[in-house]
C-alpha cells in the first residue's frame, strides 16, 4: 500500500458539468500523475505535478485542468465533462528515498458521463 | 514518436508453465522500465523494474530482461500460477535531465493461465 487515496471511486454525470476527481497520498511523495485507461490504449498521461504549484501536462491533456496546492493533493478537474472523457482514472506517485523511480498507482476512479 | 508496444495482446499458458511476455520500445534515450500487472477492476500493480544500465534483474519467481540493442523488454515468470492471470503493462521513462519525468506505457497483454 503505497498511501494514495482517489476519490469519488465511482461517479455518474451528465455532459457539460464540473466534475473534479481527487487524489490524496500520504508519504510525502514529490511527484504525482494523472492517468486515464481506455480499451485499446492503455495508460495514457493527462497531466502531472512535480511539486507543489509545479504541473504539466501529458499527451492528453485537452479538456482537463490540475492544482496541487499542496503536496498531499492532487486535483483533476474536467471543466465542462464530455462522453469522450468517460473512462478510468488512475492517480499515481513517486519520488521519495524509500520509493525512489518506482510510480505506485491507487484502485482507479471510474467516471461516467451521459 | 515515442512508442512502447507488446507483441502479442493474449499470452494462454498451461498452469505450471513458465510464461514470457515481451515488449518494444523505441525511445533510445529511456532510462528506467518497469512491468505492471492489472487485475480486472484494479489498478496496476508494481512487479518489477530495471535500469538501462543493467541487462537482467531477478525477483520472485519474476526476471526481466532487457535487451538495449535491439530495444526489448521481457517478463518471464516461472511456475505461473492462476493467480497470475491478469493484464500485464510495461512502462517506460527517461532519464532525469531529458524533462520525461512520467511513464509511458504499452498497450498490455493479457495473461491466461489454463488449470
Amino acid at each position: 500500500d503505497a498511501g494514495i487515496t482517489q476519490s469519488p471511486r465511482h461517479k455518474v454525470t451528465e455532459t457539460g458539468t464540473p466534475v473534479t476527481l481527487r487524489c490524496h497520498q500520504t508519504e510525502n511523495h514529490r511527484y504525482m500523475y494523472w492517468y486515464r485507461q481506455d480499451p485499446g490504449h492503455g495508460l495514457r498521461l493527462i497531466h502531472y505535478s512535480y511539486g507543489v504549484k509545479d504541473t504539466d501536462k501529458g499527451e492528453v491533456s485537452d479538456g482537463y485542468s490540475v492544482s496541487r496546492s499542496k503536496t498531499e493533493d492532487f486535483l483533476l478537474t474536467l471543466e465542462s465533462a464530455t462522453s469522450s472523457q468517460t473512462s478510468v482514472y488512475f492517480c499515481a506517485i513517486s519520488g521519495t528515498a524509500a520509493s525512489g523511480n518506482t510510480i505506485y498507482f491507487g484502485e482507479g476512479s471510474w467516471l461516467t458521463v451521459v | 514518436g515515442e512508442n512502447v508496444g507488446l507483441h502479442l495482446p493474449t499470452l494462454s499458458v498451461q498452469e505450471g508453465d513458465n510464461s514470457i511476455i515481451n515488449c518494444a520500445y523505441s525511445n533510445s534515450a529511456s532510462d528506467y522500465f518497469i512491468w505492471y500487472k492489472q487485475e480486472s477492476g484494479k489498478g496496476p500493480q508494481f512487479i518489477i523494474d530495471i535500469r538501462s544500465n543493467m541487462d537482467k534483474r531477478q525477483g520472485q519467481r519474476v526476471t526481466v530482461l532487457l535487451n538495449k540493442t535491439v530495444k526489448h523488454l521481457s517478463l518471464q515468470i516461472a511456475a505461473t500460477q492462476p493467480g497470475d492471470s491478469a493484464v500485464y503493462f510495461c512502462a517506460e521513462k527517461g532519464a532525469p535531465d531529458t524533462g520525461r519525468r512520467a511513464l509511458t506505457f504499452g498497450s498490455g497483454t493479457r495473461l491466461q493461465v489454463q488449470p
